[in-house]
């Protein structure tokens, strides 16, 4: 069991460039969640989603950011024209089913650091 | 809207002795979950103990516990027998029973001295 697997580990954009960050979910995972952890601060949720839909999608922002999760292959956090600002790891956390991110916590991926330059 | 609250930025502790982390938060809803996670410098963010808000009993995972008073709306991490191995951030999460979100505290820096 590979686990939450989210690469890049490291990406480095220029501003105004795209950043796409990916996440595949444990096996046998269909709800991923997007968070976002600017430096010296706690997670913050970004968006919620099953395969082909997005369920949350309310900390995101509201321009230049989109999320997908298609129905074969990863989901994807997608930034366009990036700025500063945006510079952040950024995490993705996966669960089976609605109630175990209860029971279980989600179980995070190792995040993706975006660092814009 | 809910709110989490961990007031120590950082703390230290002796290898093998004992240190307890803060975490407060803010909620009207009686129905939730309480999380403490664990990031070490890989960045991973390992789940460390959690408590259903209904249960009495304070949750235990070996070496850590908490102690949670749900009517001062209070959880702290108790660490006994600290080792090297426990050095971290260590983040208080809540979550509704019905909402798919974590709310994160802002952490805080464990360091264990030898």
């Amino acid at each position: 069991n590979a686990g939450v697997m989210q690469n890049p580990r490291h990406l480095v954009r220029r501003r105004g460039q795209e950043a796409r960050l990916r996440c595949s979910p444990m096996k046998g995972h269909s709800h991923v969640y997007w968070y976002r952890q600017l430096p010296e601060e706690g997670l913050k949720f970004m968006v919620y989603l099953q395969k082909e839909n997005i369920i949350d999608e309310s900390g995101m922002p509201k321009e230049r950011f989109s999320a997908e999760f298609p129905k074969e292959g990863p989901s994807i956090l997608r930034i366009q024209q990036v700025v500063r600002g945006d510079s952040a790891a950024y995490f993705c956390a996966s669960s089976r089913t609605w109630n175990d991110r209860g029971t279980y916590g989600y179980t995070f991926g190792s995040g993706t650091r975006l660092t814009v330059v | 809207a809910q709110t989490v609250t961990q007031s120590q930025p950082e703390m230290s502790v002796q290898e093998a002795e004992t240190v307890t982390l803060s975490c407060t938060y803010d909620t009207s809803e009686s129905d939730y979950y309480l999380f403490w996670y664990k990031q070490p410098p890989s960045r991973q963010m390992i789940l460390v103990i959690r408590q259903e808000a209904y249960k009495q009993q304070n949750a235990t995972e070996n070496r850590f516990s908490v102690n949670f008073q749900k009517a001062a709306k209070s959880f702290s991490l108790k660490i006994s027998d600290s080792q090297l191995g426990d050095a971290a951030m260590y983040f208080c999460a809540y979550r509704g029973y019905n909402t798919d979100k974590l709310i994160f505290g802002t952490g805080t820096r464990l360091q264990v001295f030898p």
